[in-house]
Protein backbone atom coordinates (compact mmCIF):
# COMPACT_ATOMS: atom_id res chain seq x y z
CA UNK A 1 0.00 0.00 0.00
CA UNK A 2 1.26 3.40 -0.47
CA UNK A 3 2.19 5.67 2.36
CA UNK A 4 0.63 9.33 2.60
CA UNK A 5 2.27 11.44 -0.54
CA UNK A 6 2.49 15.02 0.35
CA UNK A 7 3.39 17.48 -3.07
CA UNK A 8 5.53 19.51 -3.18
CA UNK A 9 8.39 18.38 -0.79
CA UNK A 10 9.90 21.79 -0.68
CA UNK A 11 9.08 25.30 -1.83
CA UNK A 12 10.41 28.88 -1.15
CA UNK A 13 7.57 31.53 -1.25
CA UNK A 14 8.05 35.64 -0.12
CA UNK A 15 6.38 37.47 1.90
CA UNK A 16 2.79 38.15 1.25
CA UNK A 17 2.48 35.67 -0.98
CA UNK A 18 0.25 32.32 -0.86
CA UNK A 19 0.95 28.56 -0.53
CA UNK A 20 -0.91 25.33 -1.27
CA UNK A 21 0.08 21.88 -0.29
CA UNK A 22 -1.37 18.75 -1.19
CA UNK A 23 -1.69 15.62 0.83
CA UNK A 24 -2.97 12.08 -0.28
CA UNK A 25 -3.65 9.90 2.70
CA UNK A 26 -3.65 6.01 2.13
CA UNK A 27 -6.35 4.26 0.34
CA UNK A 28 -9.59 4.00 2.38
CA UNK A 29 -7.95 6.66 4.84
CA UNK A 30 -10.67 9.06 5.07
CA UNK A 31 -9.03 11.39 8.42
CA UNK A 32 -6.66 13.34 7.16
CA UNK A 33 -4.62 15.60 9.51
CA UNK A 34 -1.94 18.31 8.67
CA UNK A 35 0.71 19.66 11.48
CA UNK A 36 3.49 22.26 11.34
CA UNK A 37 7.07 21.69 12.86
CA UNK A 38 9.17 24.34 13.90
CA UNK A 39 12.11 24.56 15.53
CA UNK A 40 11.14 26.79 18.28
CA UNK A 41 7.43 25.35 18.48
CA UNK A 42 7.63 22.02 17.62
CA UNK A 43 4.87 19.78 16.13
CA UNK A 44 2.05 21.70 16.20
CA UNK A 45 -1.90 20.52 15.04
CA UNK A 46 -3.36 22.72 12.21
CA UNK A 47 -6.91 20.75 11.60
CA UNK A 48 -8.50 17.42 10.71
CA UNK A 49 -10.74 16.77 7.54
CA UNK A 50 -12.81 13.86 7.63
CA UNK A 51 -15.27 12.70 4.66
CA UNK A 52 -14.69 16.48 3.39
CA UNK A 53 -15.46 18.04 6.76
CA UNK A 54 -13.36 19.89 8.65
CA UNK A 55 -13.60 18.17 12.39
CA UNK A 56 -10.71 19.75 14.07
CA UNK A 57 -9.35 22.84 14.73
CA UNK A 58 -6.13 23.81 16.37
CA UNK A 59 -5.23 27.57 17.52
CA UNK A 60 -3.85 29.34 14.34
CA UNK A 61 -4.78 32.10 12.04
CA UNK A 62 -7.35 32.60 9.59
CA UNK A 63 -4.60 32.88 6.76
CA UNK A 64 -4.68 28.85 7.69
CA UNK A 65 -7.06 27.17 5.62
CA UNK A 66 -7.67 23.46 4.27
CA UNK A 67 -10.17 21.29 2.68
CA UNK A 68 -10.81 17.52 1.31
CA UNK A 69 -11.90 16.19 -1.46
CA UNK A 70 -14.45 13.08 -1.90
CA UNK A 71 -11.21 11.16 -3.18
CA UNK A 72 -10.07 12.10 0.77
CA UNK A 73 -6.92 14.12 -0.89
CA UNK A 74 -6.94 16.88 0.78
CA UNK A 75 -4.89 20.96 0.48
CA UNK A 76 -4.01 22.97 3.06
CA UNK A 77 -3.14 27.09 2.08
CA UNK A 78 -1.55 29.54 3.90
CA UNK A 79 -2.29 33.03 2.47
CA UNK A 80 -0.46 36.59 2.62
CA UNK A 81 2.75 34.46 3.89
CA UNK A 82 4.97 35.41 7.01
CA UNK A 83 8.58 34.73 7.76
CA UNK A 84 7.45 32.70 11.00
CA UNK A 85 5.38 30.11 8.52
CA UNK A 86 8.43 28.58 7.71
CA UNK A 87 7.64 25.36 8.84
CA UNK A 88 7.73 21.94 7.55
CA UNK A 89 4.03 20.38 7.05
CA UNK A 90 3.16 17.59 7.92
CA UNK A 91 0.24 15.61 6.69
CA UNK A 92 -1.32 12.54 8.49
CA UNK A 93 -4.00 9.82 7.66
CA UNK A 94 -6.04 7.51 9.82
CA UNK A 95 -7.20 4.57 9.19
CA UNK A 96 -11.11 4.78 10.57
CA UNK A 97 -12.45 1.09 10.82
CA UNK A 98 -10.99 0.35 12.86
CA UNK A 99 -9.69 3.30 14.53
CA UNK A 100 -6.13 2.44 16.46
CA UNK A 101 -5.95 6.07 16.71
CA UNK A 102 -2.54 5.82 14.89
CA UNK A 103 -1.57 8.57 12.72
CA UNK A 104 0.46 7.54 8.79
CA UNK A 105 2.37 10.43 8.45
CA UNK A 106 3.70 11.76 4.90
CA UNK A 107 7.26 13.41 4.39
CA UNK A 108 6.27 16.81 5.02
CA UNK A 109 6.37 19.68 2.80
CA UNK A 110 8.76 22.14 3.89
CA UNK A 111 7.85 25.60 3.26
CA UNK A 112 10.79 28.76 3.10
CA UNK A 113 9.49 32.12 3.28
CA UNK A 114 11.77 34.54 2.55
CA UNK B 1 -5.83 22.58 28.23
CA UNK B 2 -3.82 19.29 27.01
CA UNK B 3 0.18 19.59 27.45
CA UNK B 4 2.54 16.82 27.11
CA UNK B 5 6.15 17.99 28.09
CA UNK B 6 9.87 16.15 27.51
CA UNK B 7 12.41 17.56 30.01
CA UNK B 8 14.94 15.77 28.24
CA UNK B 9 16.17 17.41 24.48
CA UNK B 10 18.75 15.02 24.67
CA UNK B 11 19.49 11.49 25.66
CA UNK B 12 23.25 9.66 25.36
CA UNK B 13 24.11 6.42 26.00
CA UNK B 14 26.27 3.46 25.45
CA UNK B 15 25.07 0.43 23.65
CA UNK B 16 23.64 -1.63 26.31
CA UNK B 17 23.11 0.44 28.53
CA UNK B 18 19.13 1.49 30.02
CA UNK B 19 17.57 4.31 28.63
CA UNK B 20 14.59 5.94 29.85
CA UNK B 21 12.29 8.95 27.91
CA UNK B 22 10.59 10.65 30.39
CA UNK B 23 6.86 12.39 29.14
CA UNK B 24 4.53 13.66 31.80
CA UNK B 25 1.34 15.08 30.69
CA UNK B 26 -1.49 17.88 31.65
CA UNK B 27 -5.10 16.31 30.78
CA UNK B 28 -8.40 16.71 32.59
CA UNK B 29 -9.77 13.65 31.24
CA UNK B 30 -8.89 10.46 30.36
CA UNK B 31 -6.01 10.76 27.75
CA UNK B 32 -4.68 8.14 25.54
CA UNK B 33 -0.99 8.33 24.88
CA UNK B 34 1.32 7.25 22.46
CA UNK B 35 5.43 7.33 21.23
CA UNK B 36 6.38 8.05 18.02
CA UNK B 37 9.93 8.16 16.76
CA UNK B 38 11.66 9.11 13.59
CA UNK B 39 14.64 7.54 12.15
CA UNK B 40 16.99 9.10 10.15
CA UNK B 41 15.59 10.01 6.78
CA UNK B 42 12.24 8.30 7.59
CA UNK B 43 8.78 9.93 8.62
CA UNK B 44 7.70 9.98 11.77
CA UNK B 45 5.68 6.86 12.94
CA UNK B 46 3.95 5.15 15.64
CA UNK B 47 6.35 3.37 18.54
CA UNK B 48 4.01 2.09 21.13
CA UNK B 49 0.35 3.68 22.46
CA UNK B 50 -0.86 3.29 26.04
CA UNK B 51 -3.90 0.59 25.08
CA UNK B 52 -1.93 -1.56 23.27
CA UNK B 53 0.39 -2.35 26.70
CA UNK B 54 2.62 -4.35 24.66
CA UNK B 55 6.56 -3.72 23.82
CA UNK B 56 7.54 -2.98 20.58
CA UNK B 57 11.54 -3.25 19.22
CA UNK B 58 12.49 -3.90 23.28
CA UNK B 59 10.48 -0.61 24.39
CA UNK B 60 8.07 -0.30 26.97
CA UNK B 61 5.73 2.52 28.30
CA UNK B 62 3.53 2.58 31.12
CA UNK B 63 0.78 5.04 31.86
CA UNK B 64 0.81 6.42 35.71
CA UNK B 65 -2.44 8.02 35.85
CA UNK B 66 -1.23 9.13 39.30
CA UNK B 67 1.94 10.72 38.25
CA UNK B 68 0.17 11.89 34.77
CA UNK B 69 3.53 10.15 33.48
CA UNK B 70 4.18 8.12 30.34
CA UNK B 71 7.99 7.16 30.22
CA UNK B 72 9.47 4.91 27.30
CA UNK B 73 11.93 2.52 28.53
CA UNK B 74 14.44 -0.27 27.27
CA UNK B 75 17.12 -2.03 29.43
CA UNK B 76 19.80 -2.27 26.34
CA UNK B 77 19.51 0.00 24.15
CA UNK B 78 20.70 -0.56 20.28
CA UNK B 79 22.86 1.60 17.92
CA UNK B 80 19.61 1.16 15.88
CA UNK B 81 17.53 3.28 18.63
CA UNK B 82 18.81 5.95 17.71
CA UNK B 83 15.84 8.70 16.86
CA UNK B 84 13.68 11.25 17.67
CA UNK B 85 11.24 10.41 20.06
CA UNK B 86 7.80 12.00 20.59
CA UNK B 87 5.48 11.38 23.19
CA UNK B 88 2.13 12.42 22.08
CA UNK B 89 -1.66 12.98 23.96
CA UNK B 90 -5.33 12.28 22.49
CA UNK B 91 -8.38 13.48 24.58
CA UNK B 92 -11.62 12.15 24.11
CA UNK B 93 -12.78 15.09 23.43
CA UNK B 94 -10.15 16.15 20.84
CA UNK B 95 -10.97 13.95 18.85
CA UNK B 96 -7.74 12.92 16.60
CA UNK B 97 -5.83 15.47 17.80
CA UNK B 98 -2.31 14.51 18.95
CA UNK B 99 -0.83 16.67 21.00
CA UNK B 100 2.82 16.24 20.79
CA UNK B 101 5.83 16.98 23.06
CA UNK B 102 9.31 18.48 22.14
CA UNK B 103 10.90 15.69 21.38
CA UNK B 104 13.90 13.42 22.65
CA UNK B 105 16.85 12.95 20.28
CA UNK B 106 18.15 9.69 21.55
CA UNK B 107 21.83 8.90 20.94
CA UNK B 108 23.29 5.53 21.51
CA UNK B 109 27.06 5.48 20.89
CA UNK B 110 29.06 2.02 20.60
Amino acid sequence: KAGVTQTPRYLIKTRGQQVTLSCSPISGHRSVSWYQQTPGQGLQFLFEYFSETQRNKGNFPGRFSGRQFSNSRSEMNVSTLELGDSALYLCASLRDIPNTGELFFGEGSRLTVL
Amino acid sequence: AQRVTQPEKLLSVFKGAPVELKCNYSYSGSPELFWYVQYSRQRLQLLLRHISRESIKGFTADLNKGETSFHLKKPFAQEEDSAMYYCALSGAAAGNKLTFGGGTRVLVKP
